[in-house]
């Protein structure tokens, strides 16, 4: 099974900041990487999908890249409702596995 | 708009059998793949498995030979069933939408429910 490293485990930014989270698979996923955002009491939220695809009604400050192993999750403007935890997940055959999360906190 | 909502005991005891059901409004179950998720509380997420409309499944092998998830179209429903549970079952499970739009694109779950706690103690 692939293995998804999620870096750094937790973080904290002020309003405003640049964020950004990586995720990194222990073989290649090509862009079968998807994004999810969990606040606390909430189901996951999809964020990005295939590493860099906004899903619908997602703010536009949210933004993903990467392809291979290693991608990554920005928020270029860190807003309040960002407080959240934040998974990737590998998308392309089962296990569909997910990292093991990024607590974001804000400050 | 699609949503889901998850029902079923929220207290099993320790050997006996999960059974979770997961009722789509909003949208047909037809033509789309439909997965169950489950989250320990205070933990991550973990992928239990799939159903597709039709009837195929695919299940994680963690779980080895515990789960079944099964459909029913006529009541746009679909559920799960995990045998044998321990402790280590407790968790919030989710019921979800699976999207693959096309051979170009991945896998990913576009709608979820609200989940359901589900305690393994006797």
């Amino acid at each position: 099974d692939i293995q998804m490293t999620q870096s750094p485990s937790s973080l904290s930014a002020s309003v405003g900041d640049r964020v950004t989270i990586t995720c990194r698979t222990s073989q290649s996923v090509s862009r079968y990487l998807n994004w999810y955002q969990q606040t606390p009491g909430k189901a996951p939220k999809l964020l990005i999908h295939d590493a860099s695809s906004l899903q619908s009604g997602v703010p536009s400050r949210f933004s993903g890249s990467g392809s291979g192993t290693d991608f990554t999750l920005t928020i270029s403007s860190l807003q309040p409702e960002d407080s959240a935890t934040y998974y990737c997940q590998w998308s392309y055959s089962t296990p569909y596995t997910f990292g093991q999360g990024t607590k974001l906190e804000i400050k | 708009q699609v949503q889901l909502q998850e029902s079923g005991p929220g207290l099993v005891k320790p050997s006996e059998t999960l059974s979770l059901t997961c009722t789509v409004s909003g949208g047909s179950i037809n033509n789309y793949y439909w997965s169950w998720i489950r989250q320990p509380p205070g933990k991550g997420l973990e992928w239990i498995g799939y159903i597709y409309y039709s009837g195929s499944t695919k299940y994680n092998p963690s779980l080895k030979n515990r789960v079944t998830i099964s459909v029913d179209t006529s009541k746009n429903q679909f559920s799960l069933k995990l045998n044998s549970v321990t402790a280590a079952d407790t968790a919030l499970y989710y019921c979800a939408r699976v999207s693959h739009p096309d051979g170009s694109s991945g896998w990913y779950q576009d709608y979820w429910g609200q989940g359901i706690l589900v305690t393994v103690s006797s």
